[in-house]
């Protein structure tokens, strides 16, 4: 199985305050990385698909990017509303595998 | 708007069996590739498996495929999954959500999720 590694495990940020959060995977997944955004009590929301592509609805501040194993999501100003645990996922190869998960907290 | 509802979750004994529903609405549902993700209690996700348009291939994780059957109705619009040999590390929120299916898959909808526990 592809292993998905993602760092930091959790991390805090101010209002406005830049966050990126990497995803890094075993072998080459070939930008097949989406991002998903979970609230407590919530499903998963998606983000990001396809490594770089904004599903619809997702504000702007929002991007990702990568290539080969290396992966980031990038919030470029933190919202209130961002607080949450972000995962990645590689949906190249069965079994499709996600990350352990990024705790976000607001500072 | 496209609505997932999950059902037929509970408490279950170890050994026993559980079939979980998945109720879609607001697309084509024979259109779309389907699946099933669990996460336990403060953990993160797992991937369980999906089930193409027409049922012709189903694809699992390595570690549930002697335990977990995925099947879906496209009449009924909605998406099964039968899970056998419950034991404990089978406690989980379970999730079906729909599939987007390119060179890669993502999953661009979920349903609100299914507690299930596995106890005595």
């Amino acid at each position: 199985d592809i292993q998905m590694t993602q760092s930091p495990a959790s991390l805090s940020a101010s209002l406005g305050e830049t966050v990126t959060i990497q995803c890094q995977a075993s072998e080459d997944i070939y930008s097949g990385l989406a991002w998903y955004q979970q609230k407590p009590g919530k499903s998963p929301q998606l983000l990001i698909y396809g490594a770089s592509s904004l599903q619809d609805g997702v504000p702007s501040r929002f991007s990702g990017s990568g290539s080969g194993t290396q992966y980031s999501l990038k919030i470029s100003s933190m919202q209130t509303e961002d607080e949450g645990v972000y995962f990645c996922q590689q949906g190249l190869k069965y079994p499709d595998t996600f990350g352990a998960g990024t705790k976000l907290e607001l500072k | 708007e496209v609505k997932l509802v999950e059902s037929g979750g509970g408490l279950v004994q170890p050994g026993r069996s559980l079939k979980l529903s998945c109720a879609a609405s607001g697309f084509n549902f024979n259109d779309y590739w389907m699946g099933w993700v669990r996460q336990a209690p403060g953990k993160g996700l797992e991937w369980i498996g999906e089930i193409n348009k027409d049922s012709s291939t189903i694809n699992y994780t390595p570690s549930l495929k002697d335990k977990f059957t995925i099947s879906r109705d496209n009449a009924q619009n909605t998406l099964y999954l039968q899970m056998s040999k419950l034991g404990s590390e089978d406690t989980a929120i379970y999730y079906c959500a729909r599939e987007m299916v390119i060179i890669w898959d993502y999953f661009d909808y979920w349903g609100q999720g299914v507690m299930v526990t596995v106890s005595s």
